[in-house]
């Protein structure tokens, strides 16, 4: 079955550093879609980003991520992190069919410091 | 912006316990879901729907059913509770532009 990998439980960082957390995926679907939750502390997970076609770069709220299915990839970056910026990230895919539910990667919490 | 509430928020019950947890969204939204989330695990979707009376089976199903009674309205029982599902779980729902729009949780302990 599908599944996605975020090889970083826990990131830890000074407020002002560049920060990217890596997801990478597999499945059989030749255009899977990819996401970026965020799930802040006592909130509802909600949407950051959804990937677009290949190779092509999307941003929100300051964050971008790239779909590369060349090499399954889906990583989140930011330029410089915000103490805001701590809390739980989960990668996801969904396969062509919207209707059924997102497999998401175990999450990585990001703890940003002063 | 879509609305997906629960209830209960907590939920305390003991091992054998008869559980229902309930989620209502007020989207017109075709798709829900229920997800459990584990320190370790991440989200795992348990069961979903296509509308109601529709149920679909997701990756852990074992030991919940669910119940779909309108487009509105998706329920998840735990007819036997054991202390394994002890649990947040999160319902969400989405229309068909892949965006899921989860709740605020419940948070299940099973003694």
């Amino acid at each position: 079955g599908d599944s996605v990998t975020q090889t970083e439980g826990l990131v830890t960082l000074t407020e002002g550093l560049p920060v990217m957390l890596n997801c990478t995926y597999q499945t059989i679907y030749s255009n899977p879609f990819l996401f970026w939750y965020v799930h802040y502390l006592n909130e509802s997970p909600r949407l950051l980003l959804k990937s677009s076609t290949d190779n092509k770069r999307t941003e929100h709220q300051g964050f971008h991520a790239t779909l590369h299915k060349s090499s399954s990839s889906f990583h989140l970056q930011k330029s410089s992190a915000q103490l805001s910026d701590s809390a739980l990230y989960y990668c996801a895919l969904s396969q062509n069919n919207y209707a059924q539910g997102l497999t998401f990667g175990l999450g990585t919490r990001v703890s940003v410091f002063p | 912006e879509a609305a997906v509430t629960q209830s209960p928020r907590n939920k305390v019950t003991v091992t054998g316990g008869n559980v229902t947890l309930s989620c209502r969204q007020t989207n017109s939204h075709n798709y829900m879901y229920w997800y459990r989330q584990d320190t370790g695990h991440g989200l795992r979707l348990i069961h979903y729907s296509y509308g109601a009376g529709n149920l679909q089976i997701g990756d852990v199903p074992d030991g919940y059913k669910a119940t779909r009674t309108t487009q509105e309205d998706f329920f998840l029982l735990l007819e036997l509770a054991s202390p394994s599902q002890t649990s947040l779980y999160f319902c969400a729902s989405s229309g068909q532009n892949y965006e899921q729009y989860f709740g605020p949780g419940t948070r299940l302990t099973v003694l």
